[in-house]
């Protein structure tokens, strides 16, 4: 049972550089999410796609975007990372009707 | 839009200890309410959910109750364990749509 899979664990980059966080859930789930969660700030909701084809912003959207590319991939991209997305990146998915998310094992970002 | 509060961390208990952690929300409507545990270099992990007034969510020894008259949703346990030990977020999710939103998060140590 994989569940929610993100690529990569780790990464580092340089202030500017871009990437793109993947993730993919084998559930058939409706909705997927992108949180950040950061110390003394809780997960805060990035971005989200109720269903295939739609994306919505959340609390922090400014220096991400998404991409909803089929019903099992959500992706985020950082156009050019600065040092304040330093972060532990989350991505989650749920069926539109149902209350549990499951999530995925997390991102660890590091903007030097 | 929607929020959660959630009680200030971290929390330290000695085992067997009487755990309260305060939980309460700001939505419209009839929001579904959810506790979620993170264990150490884990995702998030559903703990217990309530969907309507009155239901009390319970499992692995704690339990909520949905309280819409003071909208709260404070997670309690009558012992805990040195197992206990990990980060634990109160969670809302809106009464039409998918979007969830998160508290703080709470640390909880738990001390042989």
């Amino acid at each position: 049972n994989a569940g929610v899979t993100q690529t990569p664990k780790f990464q580092v980059l340089k202030t500017g550089q871009s990437m793109t966080l993947q993730c993919a859930q084998d559930m058939n789930h409706n909705s997927m999410y992108w949180y950040r969660q950061d110390p003394g700030m809780g997960l805060r909701l990035i971005y989200y796609s109720a269903s295939e084809g739609t994306t919505d912003k959340g609390e922090v959207p400014n220096g991400y975007n998404v991409s909803r590319l089929n019903k099992r991939e959500f992706s985020l991209r950082l156009e050019s990372a600065a040092p304040s997305q330093t972060s532990v990146y989350f991505c989650a998915s749920k069926e539109g009707s149902g209350t549990e998310a499951f999530f995925g094992q997390g991102t660890r970002l590091t903007v030097v | 839009g929607n929020s959660v509060t959630q009680m200030e961390g971290p929390v330290t208990l000695s085992e067997e200890a009487f755990l309260t952690i305060n939980c309460t929300y700001t939505a419209t409507g009839y929001p579904s309410l959810f506790w979620y545990v993170q264990y150490p270099g884990e995702g998030l992990q559903l703990l217990l959910k309530a969907t309507k007034a009155d239901d009390k969510g319970s499992n692995k020894g704690f339990e909520a109750t949905y309280r819409k008259e003071t909208t709260s949703f404070h997670l309690e346990k009558g012992s805990v364990q040195v197992s206990d030990s990990a980060v634990y977020f109160c969670g809302i999710r809106e009464t039409s749509g998918s979007r969830l939103t998160f508290g703080e998060g709470t640390q909880l140590t738990v001390n042989p």
